[in-house]
């Protein structure tokens, strides 16, 4: 079946270091989004892919990036980790038809990160 | 700009009862509608969604949800609770343009009592 997969699942890491949150679908999906999520929040969108090589900024992208090397993987990079960066992180992606972006998103199972 | 917002971060139900959870948007476009549910430790899942068509959309275990456009509200029922629905719910809108981006309300928790 097919799947989206995160690892690691939780990760601890210090202010300052430098952090790789991997999301991996078998989809074969186009799209891909990164969310985080905080309480009273709900999912803030950081990141999104339309293809290989596309990255584009969402509501909340300062201290992150993102690269599309191939359609299964879109890895999140936070630069410099922050205290402020302590949340559980999604990954999604959703198919195109034709062209149009179908906004139907299936997500994987989070990643949580304590930023200390 | 498109915002959603979900009435209530807690709701609680006995099993058994009539589960409603709240939601607003707001859109200058006719948007589609999502409501999705996390359960403990999991990503989300789709429960349903309205594009067009028939206002009163039905999904999976039991729930079902109105799109009313006069009210601005996509509301979220389901007419007995059970112990296993107890999770987060998330109401999110897109905006149509293509973007296949979502905006999520803030989540309510919904709690089952036995």
């Amino acid at each position: 079946d097919a799947e989206i997969t995160q690892s690691p699942r939780h990760k601890i890491t210090e202010t300052g270091r430098q952090v790789t949150l991997a999301c991996h679908q078998t989809w074969n999906h186009n799209n891909m989004f990164w969310y985080r999520q905080d309480l009273g929040h709900g999912l803030r969108l950081i990141h999104y892919s339309y293809g290989v090589q596309d990255t584009n900024k969402g509501e909340v992208s300062d201290g992150y990036s993102v690269s599309r090397s191939n359609t299964e993987d879109l890895p999140l990079t936070l630069e410099s980790a922050a205290s402020s960066q302590t949340s559980v992180y999604f990954c999604a992606s959703s198919e195109s038809i034709v062209g149009i972006v179908t906004d139907t998103q299936y997500f994987g199972p989070g990643t949580r990160l304590t930023v200390l | 700009a498109q915002s959603v917002t979900q009435l209530g971060s807690h709701v609680s139900v006995s099993e058994g009862a009539l589960v409603l959870l709240r939601c607003n948007y707001s859109s200058s476009v006719p948007p589609y509608l999502f409501w999705y549910v996390q359960y403990p430790n999991q990503g989300l899942q789709l429960l349903l969604k309205y594009t067009t068509g028939a206002t009163l959309v039905k999904g999976i275990n039991g729930f079902e949800a109105e799109f009313k456009k006069s009210e601005t509200s996509f509301h979220l029922t389901k007419p007995s609770a059970h112990m296993s629905d107890a999770a987060e719910y998330f109401c999110a809108v897109s905006d149509r343009v293509n973007t296949g981006k979502l905006i999520f309300g803030q989540g309510t928790t919904l709690q089952v009592k036995p």
